[in-house]
């Protein structure tokens, strides 16, 4: 039972360069998330998922894009790094509002930007 | 929007005292609650959740919670702090399509 994998788990990256992250679950969840976590600002949403091909923007969307084309992968892009995207990353996963579950977490990945 | 409020950066504890973490959200409605742990270079761990009915919820490696909707306050309680506890500790409020607004986290340091 994998639930939420991440991948890479790490990577540094030059200023200007692209790359993507990608997250799969294999828990049938409707909804997904990405979230990027720096030090003394707790957990911020970039983007999320409701369903297979939607996409749609949290609180910090500048500089990422993102991809559903299937239910279980949700992809995070960034096609010109910046220093200011050095972050971990969690990507997470629900079932649909109405069924009150939390949601399932990923280990993160660790983006540096140099 | 929501928002969360947990008021202390850092909290040093001895070993074998009692813990309580403060978290204050905004929410315009019943909101639903979730405290998670995360230890260094790892992820999230989910301790307890708050959906309704009963306001004092039970959660694992000893950890409990009480909502009150009056003082819009969710604080995470724990009576006897075991050294294994040190980390960063975050309350988080679900708004719509269960996205989550984290507060900025507690850091829990525990003295010998």
């Amino acid at each position: 039972n994998a639930g939420v994998t991440q991948t890479p788990k790490f990577r540094v990256l030059k200023t200007g360069q692209s790359m993507t992250l990608l997250c799969a679950q294999d828990m049938n969840h409707e909804y997904m998330y990405w979230y990027r976590q720096d030090p003394g600002m707790g957990l911020r949403l970039i983007h999320y998922s409701v369903g297979e091909g939607t996409t749609a923007k949290g609180e910090v969307p500048d500089g990422y894009n993102v991809s559903r084309l299937k239910k279980q992968n949700f992809l995070l892009g960034l096609e010109s790094a910046a220093p200011s995207q050095t972050s971990v990353y969690f990507c997470a996963s629900s079932y649909e509002a109405r069924m009150n579950t939390e949601a399932f977490f990923g280990q993160g990945t660790r983006l540096t930007v140099v | 929007a929501q928002s969360v409020t947990q008021p202390d950066i850092h909290i040093t504890v001895s070993e074998g005292a009692s813990l309580e973490l403060r978290c204050n959200y905004s929410y315009g409605a019943t909101p639903y609650l979730f405290w998670y742990v995360q230890s260094p270079g790892q992820g999230l761990q989910l301790l307890l959740k708050y959906f309704s009915g009963d306001t004092l919820v039970q959660g694992i490696k000893g950890f409990e919670a009480e909502f009150k909707r009056s003082q819009s306050s969710f604080n995470l309680r724990k009576p006897s702090v075991h050294w294994s506890d040190a980390a960063e500790y975050f309350c988080a409020v679900r708004g719509g399509y269960s996205t989550l607004t984290f507060g900025k986290g507690t850091m829990l340091l525990v003295s010998p």
